[in-house]
Parts: C-alpha cells; structure tokens; sequence
C-alpha cells in the first residue's frame, strides 16, 4: 500500500515552454502533497506543500507564479514549470501524506526528471 | 530553524559488515524521524519512521533509533549486501509545523562485494 506516482518520469523541452508534472496517490487519499526538488548531489529541498481544495503553501524563494500547483482531488496534485529556463532543470519529486496528524508520515513518487535546453 | 545534518557523507565497507549513519538535529521538539533509501535517479524509499514518543524501530536487518534530548539519530545495518549500496537520508518533521520534512544532505553508502 501505500503507493505514490508521477508522471512523466522524464521530460526534455526547449526553454521557454511550459511543462506539466503529475503526482498520483494510487491507494490512498492524500490531505496534503509536497513538492520536492533535488539538485544532482544534493539533499531534497521542499518547494511548496499543497492541501486539497485551498491554496499551496510555497517557500521562501520559490516563485509561486512560474512553478504552479493544483491540488484539486485527495489523489492529484499537479506541479506546472511556466516558461521553463535551463535553470530549471532539476529532479523533481513529490510526496503524500495520508493525514500528517497522525505521524504516518509521507510516501514519495518516484521523480521527474527534467532537462530544459 | 531546523537543521538536520548526516554523518559520514560518504562510506564504503566490505560486504558481511556492520555499520551505522549517523543524524544529527538542531531542533529537539520533533514530530517524527524518517529514515530513507535513495537509488540513482529514482525517488525515495522509506525504510523507518521513528514517533518523538519510541526509541527505535526495526525492520530485517535494519534498526533506527531516536534520542530526541540529544537530537540524534543512528541507522544501524547488519550483514551488509552490495544491494544495500544506495543513498540514505534522514528527515524529520518538527512538531511546529507537522507536516514539513527536513531532510539532511545524505550519507552515499557503497558496499564492496
């Protein structure tokens, strides 16, 4: 159980276009998603955490309006890149969370790789 | 703010060894610890969640424990395989905000068949 997806696991496209990432909790329902964004070598780093229904909580540093999420089920959560430049570029992993107030902690997708050239 | 930082960066052992990671935070007043496997390129595995209330858990040849007075956890293997070989990172969630994993920059483990 338990079982998070993303979608599409790798994408490459040309500076300045826009690009959609799906997060899928398979068998449960998900209060909250996170999005994560790692740097070759690096830790994980928390973009943004989105509850159903209201507005994602961004953190400080992350552009709200170029790196868009929509968390409009208890089972999708997607994450848009506006205008993305080669900077970009990141691995980018989501997470879920049966209900946080519990401590059951967050179950993680396995990543999107994006490359923008 | 917390901060969570993980001990040795980088180790490589012998296959059949023993061995332990280290995880160090700043912040005591936590929700919980998590213990994750990391392959190459891929997303992240949870092997152990550690509640501010246990002092360890288990799983197969996997052990975690929590000192939370002093802000420190050990991810302890045994017998290790070279299927083992991954990247483990320790997050914890502060008991402020709940929800919010801090993670630590990752100890990157190579066992040597």
């Amino acid at each position: 159980g338990a079982v998070v997806s993303q979608h599409p696991s790798r994408v490459i496209c040309k500076s300045g276009t826009s690009v959609k990432i799906e997060c899928r909790s398979l068998d449960f329902q998900a209060t909250t998603m996170f999005w994560y964004r790692q740097f070759p070598k690096q830790s994980l780093m928390l973009m943004a955490t989105s509850n159903e229904g209201s507005k994602a909580t961004y953190e400080q540093g992350v552009e709200k309006d170029k790196f868009l999420i929509n968390h409009a089920s208890l089972t999708l959560s997607t994450l848009t890149v506006t205008s993305a430049h080669p900077e970009d570029s990141s691995f980018y992993i989501c997470s879920a969370s049966p209900d946080q107030r519990r401590g059951l902690g967050q179950f993680f997708g396995p990543g999107t790789r994006l490359t923008v050239l | 703010k917390q901060e969570v930082t993980q001990i040795p960066a980088a180790l490589s052992v012998p296959e059949g060894e023993n061995l332990v990671l280290n995880c160090s935070f700043t912040d005591s007043a936590i929700y919980n610890l998590q213990w994750f496997r990391q392959d190459p390129g891929k997303g992240l595995t949870s092997l152990l969640l550690i509640q501010s209330s246990q002092r360890e858990q288990t799983s197969g040849r996997l052990n975690a424990s929590l000192d939370k007075s002093s802000g420190r956890s050990t991810l302890y293997i045994a017998a290790s395989q070279p299927g083992d070989s991954a990247t483990y990172l320790c997050a914890v969630i502060s008991s402020g905000s709940a929800r919010q994993l801090t993670f630590g920059s990752g100890t990157q483990l190579t066992v040597l068949p």
